[in-house]
Order: structure tokens, then C-alpha cells, then sequence
């Protein structure tokens, strides 16, 4: 079976650039989450949509950020403009329905903003 | 002060030693409470779940005390493949909140 997909899996950018990063969740699943994980602050979670919807994003850092998931099978996470703080592994997770704790985490896209 | 705290190690004890690790919350009202570990360079994954009887899966057990505000996980006999980080996850269902801890890293040496 497939798990999360995420692409790209590794991404470097300049600063002042527009950075998408998308996600696929397992199918059957209703609950997709976006962290951010860094050594300074750990894994945060960024937003998560039940049902295609946000439930919290009080995660999300500032208006630079923003996060979309159009059906259930797809989602994205849009940084503009990047910034070289914005350098992190980014992770998507997905649970099934009532059972959020059971996250099923994607392979990370790993970002550099220079 | 943050709402979920763990130790970050590293925690290095030798191979078939038993190691245990604490991790506590500040709100009262957290309702359930889980392990995951997370591997170098890898995803975290769901390891347990913690129960306030106490939870037990092979060679884990899981704690959480709600009085002290704090979960633990117990390792017994460790073996050369648990080296990892353990990461804590509080979720408040009423807030739709789910918190992560920033981890604790356990090293095994022959």
C-alpha cells in the first residue's frame, strides 16, 4: 500500500522565492497535517484539515504561509516570499477517521531557502 | 515555558540495559497522550499509546500519571534498534490541539 507521498523530497531555493510543496495523503483517510521540524524548535504543527477542511492553523508562522487541500486527495503548502528561516524538513501526516493520533507521516520535503 | 517538555538526551546506555524517559505537560485538560519514534533522517511513527492503567507491548510500557502531569516510557532489554528519538504527543481533542514534544534521543552501544 502507499503511504503519504510528498514532493519534492528535497528542495533549495533563494530567498524571495515562491515555494509549493504538495502532498498526497493514504486513501481512505479523512485527517491531513502539516509539520515543520527543525533542531532549534522541534516537530510544529503547522495546520490540519479534517475533511478538507482547517480545523487549526494557528500553527501557521505569518500571511507567508499558506496551505490549501482542494479534495481529499491532495494538498499543498505554499511559502511566498521564502525566507533562509524557513529552511526546515517539512512533513505531511494522515490519520483515519476518529482516530487523529494515528498519524501516518510522509518522507519530508527537506527545504533550503539560501 | 512549553506546554509539553522532555529531556533531549541523549540518553547512551549499553545494549540489554532497561531506560526510561519522562515527558510532561502543562494543561490539565490534555486528553490523550502517545509515543512516536522517530528514526535519523526519517518520519516519525506511531510507537504506543498511553493509557492511565498503564500500557505494556513487548519490551515498552507506557505510563501516564495525571495527577503529576507526566507520561513515561519504560525500555526493557534495549537492543542496538531501538537508538532513536522519542517524541511525546499530547492532544487535546476539545481544542483540537496536538502537541509534539521536541523529543528525547536514546543512543545504544554495544
Amino acid at each position: 500500500d502507499a503511504g503519504v507521498i510528498q514532493s519534492p523530497r528535497h528542495e533549495v531555493t533563494e530567498m524571495g522565492q515562491e515555494v509549493t510543496l504538495r502532498c498526497k495523503p493514504i486513501s481512505g483517510h479523512n485527517s491531513l497535517f502539516w509539520y515543520r521540524q527543525t533542531m532549534m524548535r522541534g516537530l510544529e504543527l503547522l495546520i490540519y484539515f479534517n475533511n478538507n477542511v482547517p480545523i487549526d492553523d494557528s500553527g501557521m508562522p505569518e500571511d507567508r504561509f499558506s496551505a490549501k487541500m482542494p479534495n481529499a486527495s491532495f494538498s499543498t503548502l505554499k511559502i511566498q516570499p521564502s525566507e533562509p528561516r524557513d529552511s526546515a524538513v517539512y512533513f505531511c501526516a494522515s490519520s483515519p477517521p476518529g482516530r487523529d493520533y494515528e498519524q501516518y507521516f510522509g518522507p519530508g520535503t527537506r527545504l533550503t531557502v539560501t | 515555558r512549553k506546554e509539553v517538555e522532555q529531556d533531549p538526551g541523549p540518553f547512551n546506555v549499553p545494549e540489554g540495559a532497561t531506560v526510561a524517559f519522562n515527558c510532561t505537560y502543562s494543561n490539565s485538560a490534555s486528553q490523550s497522550f502517545f509515543w512516536y519514534r522517530q528514526d535519523c533522517r526519517k518520519e516519525p511513527k506511531l510507537l504506543m499509546s498511553v493509557y492511565s492503567s498503564g500500557n505494556e507491548d513487548g519490551r515498552f510500557t507506557a505510563q501516564l500519571n495525571r495527577a503529576s502531569q507526566y507520561i513515561s516510557l519504560l525500555i526493557r532489554d534495549s537492543k542496538l534498534s531501538d537508538s532513536a528519538t522519542y517524541l511525546c504527543v499530547v492532544i487535546r481533542s476539545s481544542a483540537s490541539k496536538i502537541i509534539f514534544g521536541s523529543g528525547t534521543r536514546l543512543s545504544i552501544r554495544p
